[in-house]
């Protein structure tokens, strides 16, 4: 069964806007992470964060977590055509789970010209 | 380095064949995985390798096999396909406890008549 579940499944924006996406799970975790799957690729890590950190920023990305409410969001800022992909939250259990990510079925970002 | 190699990139069955999905990483990742992805679904788990030697069901394994030929190598069996395997499938590899992000393949897309 699905972890992670993102909101919203589809976003289209302007180019220069910003765009952000949300995930909430259910169990406990040891860490969250983001995915990129361009069309017709494989998946892209973008960014981690564990479960004792609130926010995260790399480049134009900035991830924050919230264990109360389980749940996370993905923000990208000044957002370019290149960023149209669909976005997945992966969540790792940790604990006797360790090497399984469970996926959320993800939110297509469209970014227009 | 190549990253995560998949072969076929394509292929399509017919109802009762069998085939074998290939993968092998340069990375000298101790753990691999098999997912396949649906139209809506995200990523499921198919069956992963924690290391070399081990081998461990996922969320969907029914009608799958694996075998983790050796520390690059994790191949992916289909005995006797059913249309309902039709999906994308992607393996990947990580190093957990070091890192904990996966790296994936650029995926089979297999069409099961």
């Amino acid at each position: 069964s699905q972890q992670g579940e993102e909101d919203p499944q589809a976003l289209s924006i302007q180019e220069g806007e910003n765009a952000t996406m949300n995930c909430s799970y259910k169990t406990s975790i040891n860490n969250l992470q983001w995915y990129r799957q361009n069309s017709g690729r494989g998946l892209v890590h973008l960014i981690l964060i564990r479960s004792n950190e609130r926010e995260k920023h790399s480049g134009r990305l900035r991830v924050t977590l919230d264990t109360s409410k389980k749940s996370s969001s993905l923000l990208i800022t000044a957002s370019r055509a290149a960023d149209t992909a669909s976005y997945f939250c992966a969540t790792d259990p940790g604990g006797g789970s360790n090497y399984k990510l469970t996926f959320g079925k993800g939110t297509l970002l469209t970014v227009n010209p | 380095n190549a990253g995560v190699t998949q072969t076929p990139k394509f292929q399509v069955l017919k109802t009762g064949q069998s085939m074998t999905l290939q993968c092998a990483q340069d990375m000298n990742h101790n753990s691999m995985y098999w997912y396949r992805q649906d139209p809506g679904m995200g990523l499921r788990l198919i069956y992963y390798s924690a290391s070399e030697g081990t081998t461990d069901k996922g969320e969907v394994p029914n009608g799958y096999n694996v075998s983790r030929l050796n520390k690059r190598e994790f191949s992916l069996r289909l005995e006797s396909a059913a249309p309902s395997q039709t999906s994308v499938y992607f393996c990947a590899s990580s190093e957990y406890g070091t890192t904990y992000e996966q790296y994936f393949g650029p995926g089979t897309r297999l069409t099961v008549t």
